[in-house]
């Protein structure tokens, strides 16, 4: 059964730093990776999605890496702002081939200006 | 181009009582799923419509169900209420075939008294 880990699960950090958010998987044959966004109660935005052939995606200044055979993505925010204060969660496809991804809990981030 | 749409936004159910949720996907989307966000659970998967036939099912009790109609909306019912059912409902929609980028809805906060 995959399972998805996000560390740190929250962080808290003034304005203009860069940051790195984590996500380890247990099962290395996913098909595609994908980063959310999500404010307090409300739904997901998906930020970028890494198929399993490619290696990285970049939207402004996020930059999302994928390693299959460690099992592990990163999420890279360059300058951060006030704006980007949420919770960031990743997620997995199921490798039964089903594309149900698997949720890790998220990081709660805060950036304060 | 409309993004996933969920009614209503929020419920208030007494226990006992039964609920239904309405999902309308991004047109073209033939793929839409459930999930119960709760702050105990994270992120479950409760099912997947696809075509108008459930292709996926995850663990909760047969009192959560749904259905999807020909033009690809989805309802989720959840009958005989209990307080452990409050929660955010999010449907997400993709292609359902090949890289499936999910895009999700605002979700439905259920509240159960």
């Amino acid at each position: 059964k995959q399972e998805v880990t996000q560390i740190p699960a929250a962080l808290s950090v003034p304005e203009g730093e860069n940051l790195v958010l984590n996500c380890s998987f247990t099962d290395s044959a996913i098909y595609n990776l994908q980063w959310f966004r999500q404010d307090p109660g409300k739904g997901l935005t998906s930020l970028l999605l890494i198929q399993s052939s490619q290696r990285e995606q970049t939207s402004g200044r996020l930059n999302a890496s994928l390693d299959k055979s460690s099992g592990r993505s990163t999420l890279y925010i360059a300058a951060s702002q006030p704006g980007d204060s949420a919770t960031y969660l990743c997620a997995v496809d199921d490798p039964g081939g089903s594309y149900i991804p698997t949720f890790g809990r998220g990081t709660s981030l805060i950036v304060h200006p | 181009k409309a993004g996933v749409t969920q009614t209503p936004r929020y419920l208030i159910k007494t226990r006992g009582q039964q609920v239904t949720l309405s999902c309308s996907p991004i047109s073209g989307h033939r793929s839409v799923s459930w999930y119960q966000q709760t702050p105990g659970q994270g992120l479950q998967f409760l099912f997947e419509y696809f075509s108008e036939t459930q292709r996926n099912k995850g663990n909760f009790p047969g009192r959560f169900s749904g259905r999807q109609f020909s033009n690809s909306r989805s309802e989720m019912n959840v009958s005989t209420l209990e307080l452990g059912d409050s929660a955010l409902y999010l449907c997400a929609s993709n292609m359902g075939q090949g890289v499936a980028e999910a895009f999700f809805g605002q979700g439905t906060r259920l509240t159960v008294v």
